[in-house]
């Protein structure tokens, strides 16, 4: 299994963009997450899915942030319009529904906004 | 709530000492705890896990003990790597009101020196 995909790795843009980060999960797991992580605050949850629903979102800071999963497969982050304190890494993990399994995180996407 | 804790770093250890990071936890229930590391530039990998009381999670010379008496999962390893250099973090799972929660702490750099 090629694990979970993110995509770009990197991304510069100026305050005031849209940015959209991209993620696909493990096939078969059923659990997305979207964390976020910074040398101030650790790792943040943001969001997670659970069979494609939302299900918990009270980590999303603010409304510029919002994230979609359209199907089992994929998965958004977007953030309109992008700020300077929203530079982190930003990490999908999944994981299958078994109880007890681990989370499967990305290699993230590290976001710079100038 | 949920809560997990676990002790600050920097630690820096010459090769082939003993390792310890410490960690507690809060939590209602049952919950299973994890280690996970991340090494530069990239996503945290599982380390080990534990499901129940008195259970020991063991991976690549590393062990964490489940202690339910003193709410701890303590990290340890016999003889450290320069290739051990990393941050660990300590983490449970618990479903609280039909909610799955994962939680993180905040992370410790290890640092091992040849």
């Amino acid at each position: 299994d090629a694990g979970v995909i993110q995509s770009p790795r990197h991304e510069v843009t100026e305050m005031g963009q849209e940015v959209t980060l991209r993620c696909k999960p493990i096939s078969g797991h059923d659990y997305l997450f979207w964390y976020r992580q910074t040398m101030m605050r650790g790792l943040e949850l943001l969001i997670y899915f659970n069979n494609n629903v939302p299900i918990d979102d009270s980590g999303m800071p603010e409304d510029r942030f919002s994230a979609k999963m359209p199907n089992a497969s994929f998965s958004t982050l977007k953030i309109q319009p992008s700020e300077p304190r929203d530079s982190a890494v930003y990490f999908c993990a999944s994981r299958a529904e078994t109880d007890n399994s681990p989370l499967h995180f990305g290699n993230g996407t590290r976001l710079t906004v100038t | 709530g949920n809560s997990v804790t676990q002790m600050e770093g920097p630690v820096t250890l010459s090769e082939e000492a003993f390792l310890t990071i410490n960690c507690t936890y809060t939590a209602t229930g049952y919950p299973s705890l994890f280690w996970y590391v991340q090494y530069p530039g990239e996503g945290l990998q599982l380390l080990l896990k534990a499901t129940k009381a008195d259970d020991k999670g063991s991976n690549k010379g590393f062990e964490a003990t489940y202690r339910k008496e003193t709410t701890s999962f303590h990290l340890e390893k016999g003889s450290v790597q320069v290739s051990d250099s990393a941050v660990y973090f300590c983490a449970l799972s618990a479903t609280t009101s039909g909610t799955y929660k994962y939680i993180f702490g905040t992370g410790t750099r290890l640092k091992v020196l040849a």
